[in-house]
């Protein structure tokens, strides 16, 4: 089993709609979660950083992390063709290691 | 203006020769690393560095090397010895551990 699992997608949404990204993973002891924008031919751009379980709320996106279901999300509200990106979710491992999703490439036709 | 660069941008090579790609940061962050990006793949770590003049092996270090002589600055060397060089290499830093890492530009290499 993959430490973290991510649907590659791609998936394709209309302007306006709410988008939901996920993860899933294997090692009940992270604690730290994060998600990465990742627009084409750039590096990763931190866009959300939460701890433990719970939402973090930041304009139009919110991260949910639900530690029992080793399940972490990425909402974004009212998407905007500017959001097409690739999304990363990033879990740091506690020693100087990160292990990342592949991916979900996001498509927001206007 | 502090940041995180990588040069060049694109990079051409041809079989059996080495390749170094440049990564410089004034993010005054003690942690180096290097990413290969290939298509759903994710990022596979190559190396890291934690502090000048130490750097350890990551999941895929085979046919690479790297040297940290200075804070600011951990290059990367793709040798003839790596069977599949293709691919989009990040670097990245921070200050260690759970701390966000940050991204540079990226480098793409081809092997022609």
């Amino acid at each position: 089993q993959k430490e973290v699992e991510q649907d590659p997608g791609p998936l394709s949404v209309p302007e306006g709609a709410i988008v939901s990204l996920n993860c899933t993973y294997s090692n009940s002891a992270f604690q730290y979660f994060m998600w990465y924008r990742q627009y084409s031919r750039k590096g990763p751009e931190l866009l959300m950083y939460t701890y433990s379980s719970g939402n973090k709320e930041d304009g139009r996106f919110t991260a949910q992390v639900d530690k029992s279901s080793k399940y972490i999300s990425l909402f974004i509200r009212d998407s905007q063709p500017s959001d097409s990106a690739t999304y990363l979710c990033a879990i740091p491992t506690g020693t100087y290691k990160y292990i990342f999703g592949t991916g979900t490439r996001l498509k927001v036709l206007a | 203006d502090g940041g995180i660069t990588q040069s060049p941008k694109y990079l051409f090579r041809k079989e059996g020769q080495n390749v170094t790609l440049s990564c410089e940061q004034n993010l005054n962050h003690d942690a180096m690393y290097w990413y290969r990006q290939d298509p759903g793949q994710g990022l596979r770590l190559i190396y890291y560095s934690q502090i000048v003049n130490d750097f350890q092996k990551g999941d895929i270090a085979e046919g690479y090397s790297v040297s940290r002589e200075k804070k600011e600055s951990f290059p990367l060397t793709v040798t003839s010895a790596q069977k599949n060089p293709t691919a989009f290499y990040l670097c990245a830093t921070n200050n260690g551990g759970a701390d966000t890492q940050y991204f540079g530009p990226g480098t793409r290499l081809t092997v022609l």
